[in-house]
């Protein structure tokens, strides 16, 4: 069930910072925000998660609003290789790996 | 290995055939999940393992697909007289965990195509 709402494609600069949106306006208070991306030919690669709190780690950040109902992930210098599809999930993290994919957001990088 | 190892890579298939799919999961993952993923849409969910226990298969699309991992390692998916819709990019990802948070790791698929 789609519980998210991202915009089907999104460009960026190489270099440049990339923010990716994502609405989840019905989310749960026990419910995680997950982003994983695809890059073409490949399976989809977990990038981060968080419940509240904004989190960082070696490949992104995770900034979700106070009230949670949003968040945005951000790539802080894109390169070509970051190009893929961006899917962000919401789940109680205990749903045993049935995620929602939807159709996520196409980043495409250009040089 | 330090993947998630799936084989074959790409398979044509005639109509009525059955196929059968690997995966390698990465060593000691409790976990394993097979997703089905139709061009420009994305993964959905078909079946999940712990260990050797299918726990919830409730997203095979009909009787015709099958999965088992016997010895709670490999795993299988086994399509029976495969149709054309049948037509898609197999994913298997695995995880440490048994319960808690989704981080799965996915190997690069297998595409299926039925003629």
């Amino acid at each position: 069930d789609a519980k998210t709402t991202q915009p089907p494609s999104m460009d960026c600069a190489e270099g440049r910072a990339a923010n990716l949106p994502c609405n989840h306006s019905t989310i749960s208070g026990n419910e995680y925000v997950y982003w994983y991306r695809q890059i073409h030919s490949q399976g989809p690669q977990y990038i981060i998660h968080g419940l509240k709190n904004n989190e960082t780690n070696e490949m992104a950040s995770l900034i979700i609003t106070e009230d949670r109902k949003s968040s945005t992930l951000i790539l802080p210098h894109a390169t070509l290789r970051d190009t893929a599809v961006y899917y962000c999930i919401v789940d109680r993290g205990s749903t045993l790996g049935r995620l929602y994919f939807g159709r996520g957001t196409q980043l495409t990088v250009w040089p | 290995g330090a993947g998630v190892s799936q084989s074959p890579r790409y398979k044509v298939a005639k109509r009525g055939q059955d196929v059968a799919l690997r995966c390698d999961p990465i060593s000691g993952h409790v976990s394993l999940f097979w997703y089905q993923q139709a061009l420009g849409q994305g993964p959905e969910f078909l079946t999940y393992f712990q260990n050797e226990a299918q726990l919830d298969k409730s997203g095979l699309p009909s009787d015709r697909f099958f999965a088992e991992r016997p010895e709670g390692s490999v795993s299988t998916l086994k399509i029976q007289r495969t149709q054309q819709e049948d037509s898609a990019v197999y994913l298997c990802a695995s995880s440490p965990h048994n319960s808690g948070a989704n981080v799965l790791t996915f190997g690069a698929g297998s595409r299926l195509t039925v003629l």
